[in-house]
């Protein structure tokens, strides 16, 4: 069974400071990997996927993540945070095999002026 | 617009009434889901259908609710008999077929039930 774990509901960085998103996930298989972000009053939108390729993974708007086996994690990280970076990120697994996706319970970004 | 859009978007019933969603995916998209969101939660799993085959359902999908896709386009969700636990945003997705393809997500369809 897979499952996903956010650490953190809420983190708040500085304009221009570096965004770190934490998720770590169990999975039985080989899994798949989402970040997606969620605007108020908007649908989820995808910032970047896992899929067994290379373990660093680039996505939109500057964001990055790296997949950790050893560690089974999958953080989000951002150089340098801008106001517009203020959101809802969830993480999501998706074992092969499987045609569910578990969502984590989310990370409300904030970005502190 | 050729994204994914569902209607209505906000739906405010009694308890105890009937309730249908509507779903219209991305035109080329053979997979659709629907999922389950409530406040600070992620989305939660529902159903999935491949063209108009339902292939895995949730425990969380009650007999109370029920989904087609009869001609593997759109997508109905129907709620009887609504209870206020019901009250959440319904969300909808579809990909292509064929590998770990992301899903792109409509608006939501926001249920109170009072």
């Amino acid at each position: 069974a897979q499952s996903v774990t956010q650490l953190g509901s809420h983190v708040s960085v500085s304009e221009g400071a570096l965004v770190l998103l934490r998720c770590n996930y169990s999975s039985s298989v080989p899994p798949y990997l989402f970040w997606y972000v969620q605007y108020p009053n908007q649908g989820l939108q995808l910032l970047l996927k896992y899929t067994s390729a290379a373990t660093l993974v680039k996505g939109i708007n500057g964001f990055e993540a790296e997949f950790k086996k050893s560690e089974t994690s999958f953080h989000l990280t951002k150089p340098s945070a801008h106001m517009s970076d203020a959101a809802e990120y969830f993480c999501a697994v998706r074992g092969s095999g499987t045609y569910k996706y578990i969502f984590g319970t989310g990370t409300r970004l904030k970005v502190l002026a | 617009d050729t994204g994914v859009s569902q209607d209505p978007r906000h739906k405010i019933t009694k308890r105890g009434q009937n309730v249908t969603f509507r779903c219209d995916p991305i035109s080329e998209h053979n997979r659709l889901y629907w999922y389950r969101q409530t406040l600070g939660q992620g989305p939660e799993f529902l159903t999935y259908f491949q063209n108009e085959a339902q292939l895995e359902k949730s425990r969380l999908l009650s007999d109370r609710f029920s989904a087609e896709r009869p001609k593997g386009s759109f997508s109905t969700l129907e709620i009887q008999r609504t209870e206020q636990g019901d009250s959440a945003m319904y969300l909808c997705a579809s990909s292509l077929a064929g590998g770990p393809h992301e899903q792109y997500f409509g608006p939501g369809t926001r249920l109170t039930v009072t």
